[in-house]
């Protein structure tokens, strides 16, 4: 049973640009959330995804965004990059609330690592 | 921000138990209590999750007083490959995960 998987694994961008970061979640998971994990820092909430729409938000500028595909998949979109958005990018997946005892366990890939030049 | 407090960092040797403790003092009613382990370059991994009193798997214990106002990560007979940072969140069912800079646990020989 595959886990979370992202792609690429490894990228490189300059200044300006924009990059798409892909996300495949865990079988018979629905959720998906994003976060961004900056060297020495714990991982910081972008957004998350359920039925399509996103649901939850963290402090992040509007040149992120993100996509839910009806088969579940994700996608992270950041433009006009800066150098401080050079980070691991993490994918993780959950089943919705209420479909589990507690709070929502997640399933987290290996992430993107994105360097910005 | 994060609601929990943590150490920065704990050293110890192979064979030892290993105790992190976490204070959460605005812990809500709803809230659960679970910690993740994360290599480096890896996505955090999920440990141990519970409400209160104490939490037994596999792979570590977590004990949760009466009060829920901290917790403390067991992990007994720590080897080389536990070094790692841990995370201590509180969150309810539906709310996305905050993370704090979590505790460095360094293992030696």
């Amino acid at each position: 049973d595959a886990g979370v998987t992202q792609s690429p694994t490894h990228l490189i961008k300059t200044r300006g640009q924009q990059v798409t970061l892909r996300c495949s979640p865990k079988s018979g998971h629905d959720t998906v959330s994003w976060y961004q994990q900056a060297l020495g820092q714990g991982p910081q909430f972008i957004f998350q995804y359920y039925e399509e729409e996103e649901r939850q938000r963290g402090n992040f500028p509007d040149r992120f965004s993100g996509h839910q595909f009806p088969n579940y998949s994700s996608e992270l979109n950041v433009n006009a990059l800066l150098l401080g958005d050079s980070a691991l990018y993490l994918c993780a997946s959950s089943l919705p609330s209420g479909f589990t005892a507690g709070a929502n366990v997640l399933t987290f890939g290996a992430g993107s690592r994105l360097t910005v030049l | 921000l994060a609601k929990t407090t943590q150490p920065i960092s704990m050293d110890s040797y192979e064979g030892q138990e290993v105790n992190i403790t976490c204070s959460h003092n605005n812990i809500a009613t709803n809230d659960y209590i679970t910690w993740y382990q994360q290599f480096p370059s890896q996505g955090p991994r999920f440990i141990i999750q519970g409400y209160k009193t104490k939490v037994t798997n596999e792979v570590a214990s977590l004990f949760i007083p009466a009060d829920r106002k901290s917790s403390t990560l067991s992990l007994p007979r720590v080897s080389l490959s536990d070094t790692a940072v841990y995370y201590c969140l509180v969150n309810q069912a539906g709310t996305a995960l905050i993370f704090g800079k979590g505790t460095t646990l360094s293992v030696s020989s």
